[in-house]
């Protein structure tokens, strides 16, 4: 079982601060996907990386993938009440084989 | 719209009993999961299934099985329900491959009393 730890468990913080939150693992990725999970909905999925070093940006929300491709950080600019949530980076090491991490609990009060 | 749905958003249960959970997606996915979500564990995999009537075990089996008779179709079945089965059940599907997004149905929150 690959492990996937993500640091902090929880996180609340005021509108308008930035945040990191980061998904750490001894196992390495083929690739690292980070989900969103709202109260009463089930995850869904917010970006994929592939490469080592590679980042991408969504809006306020930059995701880093590891140069080993063992970890993830994903970094929120200036938070907003709508971005609470549980985040989960989910990590692939081939087909049909993706590990959950232990999630983020993100509250922004506004 | 996608959709992937769980029969049920809360169940109650006694121990003992036999439990079936349901779950129906609509875009012809090949692959199906059940997953279990306990706070600070994440997500864990039951089981999952990439054609009808195929099945593999993840990581956490025991006291579960699954029955898959249509591709759209991916049920997860508690024997003899239990205290400690007292979680959040999710289902998922996805097309087969590497790199491919899993979509989530709503969860079923499950207590065994």
């Amino acid at each position: 079982t690959q492990l996937l730890e993500q640091s902090p468990q929880f996180l609340s913080i005021q509108e308008g601060e930035n945040l990191t939150v980061y998904c750490n693992s001894s196992s390495v990725f083929s690739s690292l996907q980070w989900y969103r999970q709202e109260p009463g909905e089930g995850p869904v999925l917010l970006v994929t990386v592939v490469t080592g070093g590679e980042v991408k940006k969504l809006k306020r929300l930059t995701f880093q993938f590891g140069d080993a491709r063992k970890d993830s950080s994903l970094h929120i600019t200036a938070a907003q009440p709508g971005d609470t949530g549980l985040y989960l980076c989910a990590g692939e090491t081939g087909a049909n084989n993706l590990f959950f991490g232990t999630g983020t609990r993100l509250t922004v009060i506004p | 719209d996608v959709k992937v749905t769980q029969s049920s958003t809360y169940l109650v249960k006694r121990t003992g009993e036999k439990v079936f959970l349901e779950c129906v997606q609509d875009m012809d996915h090949e692959n199906m999961f059940w997953y279990r979500q306990d706070p600070g564990l994440g997500l864990r995999l039951i089981y999952f299934s990439y054609d009808v009537k195929m099945k593999e075990k993840g990581d956490i089996p025991e006291g579960y099985s699954v029955s898959r008779e249509k591709k759209e179709r991916f049920s997860l079945i508690l024997e003899s329900a239990s205290t400690n089965q007292t979680s959040m059940y999710l289902c998922a599907s996805s097309l087969p491959g590497v790199r491919t997004e899993a979509f989530f149905g709503q969860g079923t929150r499950l207590t065994v009393v």
